[in-house]
């Protein structure tokens, strides 16, 4: 059974820096491209990074470009955000999502998310 | 960025058929065939119905269609039933620099 549990939310201050964490099992980490997409509280989903299989390539929503940054260890079965400077509007539950078997653009498993709040 | 538009909310009684559409520009939606669809129901994660434009994954209900004219996609669900409440949302590849972006969200209420 595939799983994604993510960890490393919680409160921050503006400005403030966050790592979140996501532990993948139940299938071959390494084979599928991994997301980030995140959602504000009552607000709808946004795409926020991405890497694909080996971890060399990625992409970023122009609205945390330079800010953050995706990476995975595929040894380790792990996917992290790492989070600088950030900001109110960055508030949201974080998702960790497997890019599909169906095609890259599409996700097919989601974890269960980690709230980030940033305030002061 | 923009999200893709999306109408906030639709609705319709059981056993009717809905359609929520989805409109981009030429640089998303019209480029390619790159859209999906996802059902969010109150308090779960995202789940994929529509991917490609117009395919359904192994287990999603024959119920689920989708179909993309110009730069406006659109799902329809028939014989709408009360589990289909929920939130759904469109996405699209967006070329190599903004990637992917998702629609704004449809609430649909089933009455």
């Amino acid at each position: 059974e595939v799983q994604l549990l993510e960890s490393g939310g919680g409160l921050v201050q503006p400005g403030g820096s966050l790592r979140l964490s996501c532990a993948a099992s139940g299938f071959t980490f390494s084979r599928n491209w991994m997301h980030w997409v995140r959602q504000g509280p009552g607000k709808g989903l946004v795409w926020v990074a991405r890497v694909n299989s080996d971890g060399i390539s990625t992409n970023y929503a122009d609205s945390v470009k330079g800010r953050f940054t995706i990476s995975r260890d595929n040894a380790k079965n792990t996917l992290s955000l790492q989070m600088n400077s950030l900001r109110v509007d960055d508030t949201a539950v974080y998702y960790c999502v497997r890019g599909s078997d169906l095609g890259t653009y599409y996700f097919d498993y989601w974890g269960q998310g980690t709230l980030v709040t940033v305030s002061s | 960025q923009s999200a893709l538009t999306q109408p906030a909310s639709v609705s319709g009684s059981p056993g009717q058929s809905i359609t929520i559409s989805c409109t981009g520009t030429s640089s998303d939606v019209g480029r390619n065939s790159l859209v999906a669809w996802y059902q969010q129901l109150p308090g779960k994660v995202p789940k994929l119905m529509i991917y490609e434009v117009s395919k359904r994954p192994s287990g999603v209900s024959n119920r689920f269609s989708g179909s993309k004219s110009g730069n406006t996609a659109s799902l329809t669900i028939s014989g709408l039933q009360p589990e289909d409440e929920g939130d759904y949302y469109c996405s699209s590849y967006a070329g190599p620099y903004t990637y992917l972006i998702f629609g704004g969200g449809t609430k649909l209420t089933v009455l």
